[in-house]
């Protein structure tokens, strides 16, 4: 059983479309983090956000955490190739995990 | 400045060998992660440590995984013996703010024969 479960798996759009990934869990994160992973690198931080209800935006993403904060979610606007990628949600207290992750390739 | 190192990058080795994966964390932080990715389990840590000791190891599968800091810029981990389900990458991360803003090296593909 995965603690955090991302939906969905897969994801291919257009270049230009928008875009909605989500990551849930039954269980409450002080806070939680969003890391992008690009083929043969290792993921890459993208945000953490800590306070339920919390908004945050880098360029065409938008980060929120849900008022529980059992959930996030990662909307990209106007979707460019280069944001394809495998995006990973993550967070813990003395134990650390990570999401199942989304996987999602933008067309030109 | 450099990221996370780690070496090899691509390792093949037949069942039962021993494998040493070396990682050099970014100079500073203190904490050191080691994580293990596969389609099957996605990406999973195994231990991590702070100034050199290490914190959780209970994601290290069994006896035959283990790791070591012996100081401040290298840890590795070993298998022996190693085999085929071991098949996966292997990232080592660091941090200066404990579980949180980790930096991921490159990894190392490890396929076991």
């Amino acid at each position: 059983t995965q603690l955090l479960e991302q939906s969905p798996q897969f994801l291919s759009i257009q270049e230009g479309e928008n875009l909605t990934v989500y990551c849930n869990s039954s269980s409450v994160f002080s806070s939680l983090q969003w890391y992008r992973q690009e083929p043969g690198e290792g993921p890459v931080l993208l945000v953490t956000v800590v306070t339920g209800g919390e908004v945050k935006k880098l360029k065409r993403l938008t980060f929120q955490f849900g008022d529980a904060r059992k959930d996030s979610s990662l909307h990209i606007t106007a979707a460019q190739p280069g944001d394809t990628g495998l995006y990973l949600c993550a967070g813990g207290e003395s134990q650390f995990y990570f999401g199942t992750g989304t996987s999602l390739t933008v067309i030109p | 400045d450099a990221g996370v190192i780690q070496s090899p990058r691509h390792e093949v080795t037949e069942m039962g060998q021993e494998v040493t994966l070396r990682c050099k964390p970014i100079s500073g932080h203190d904490y050191l992660f080691w994580y293990r990715q596969t389609m099957m389990r996605g990406l999973e840590l195994l231990i991590y440590f702070n100034n050199n000791v290490p914190i959780d190891d209970s994601g290290m599968p069994e006896d035959r995984f283990s790791a070591k800091m012996p100081n401040a810029s290298f840890s590795t981990l070993k298998i022996q013996p190693s085999e085929p389900r071991d098949s996966a990458v292997y990232f080592c991360a660091s941090s200066l703010a404990g579980l949180y803003e980790q930096y991921f090296g490159p990894g190392t593909r490890l396929t076991v024969t």
